[in-house]
């Protein structure tokens, strides 16, 4: 069966820490992982990683891919209050019509 | 990036009452579209995909005589929600996607639904 697995479930730190957000994964014919944030409402849209060992930035948000040993990692350096929020990490495979499977996501609270 | 709504945003019904949902596409035409259920602090669970014209096709354990959805144009898909109950209440997100080559898939707002 398909899974993706996120650790921490929750993470607190304080605004200038750096962290890292894990996310492993089991899938038959894998096709991409994608990062999103989710605060109040809809998941908003950080990364797809389709190739490993190419990180991808934005700002002070990073991420890449390890196929090889079926995990990712998100980066965040210099936390801000607005960093606040679900971090949900989603698997695609191929051939199952974009159908995403999402981890249980990581609350991170950053504090002032 | 591309913009999906739904509506309404919030909804309070008593048990027994039928629910409908709608996910539009604001921007973009639409070719696949996801309804997705989540719990307070939980994941979100893929309930159906959706194809413009077909039907949706439900992940095991959805019941899809509860769930109907149809997905009557390219920039629509609705999610009614038959004879709720209140272990119905959730919050219930969709998205949708054109194309099929890495296309992102862009959520829409979520709508907190309610039962009493």
């Amino acid at each position: 069966e398909d899974k993706v697995v996120q650790s921490p479930l929750s993470l607190v730190v304080h605004e200038g820490d750096t962290v890292t957000l894990n996310c492993s994964y089991e899938v038959t014919n894998f096709r991409s992982l994608l990062w999103y944030k989710q605060e109040k409402k809809a998941p908003t849209f950080l990364f797809m990683l389709t190739s490993s060992g190419i990180e991808k930035k934005s700002g002070r948000l990073s991420s890449i891919l390890d196929k090889k040993e079926l995990f990712s990692i998100l980066n965040i350096t210099a936390t801000q209050t607005g960093d606040s929020a679900i971090y949900l990490c989603a698997v695609e495979a191929n051939n199952q019509g974009g159908k995403l499977i999402f981890g249980q996501g990581t609350e991170l609270s950053v504090k002032p | 990036g591309a913009v999906v709504s739904q509506h309404p945003s919030r909804v309070i019904c008593k048990s027994g009452t039928s629910v409908k949902i709608e996910c539009r596409s604001l921007d973009f035409q639409a070719t696949t579209m996801f309804w997705y259920r989540q719990f307070p602090k939980k994941s979100l669970m893929l309930m159906a995909t959706s194809n413009e014209g077909s039907k949706a096709t439900y992940e095991q354990g959805v019941e899809k005589d509860k769930f109907l959805i149809n997905h009557a144009s390219l920039t629509l898909s609705t999610l009614t929600v038959t004879s709720a109950h209140p272990e119905d209440s959730s919050f219930y997100i969709c998205s949708a996607r054109f194309g099929s080559n890495y296309n992102e898939q862009f959520f829409g707002p979520g709508t907190r639904l309610t039962v009493l």
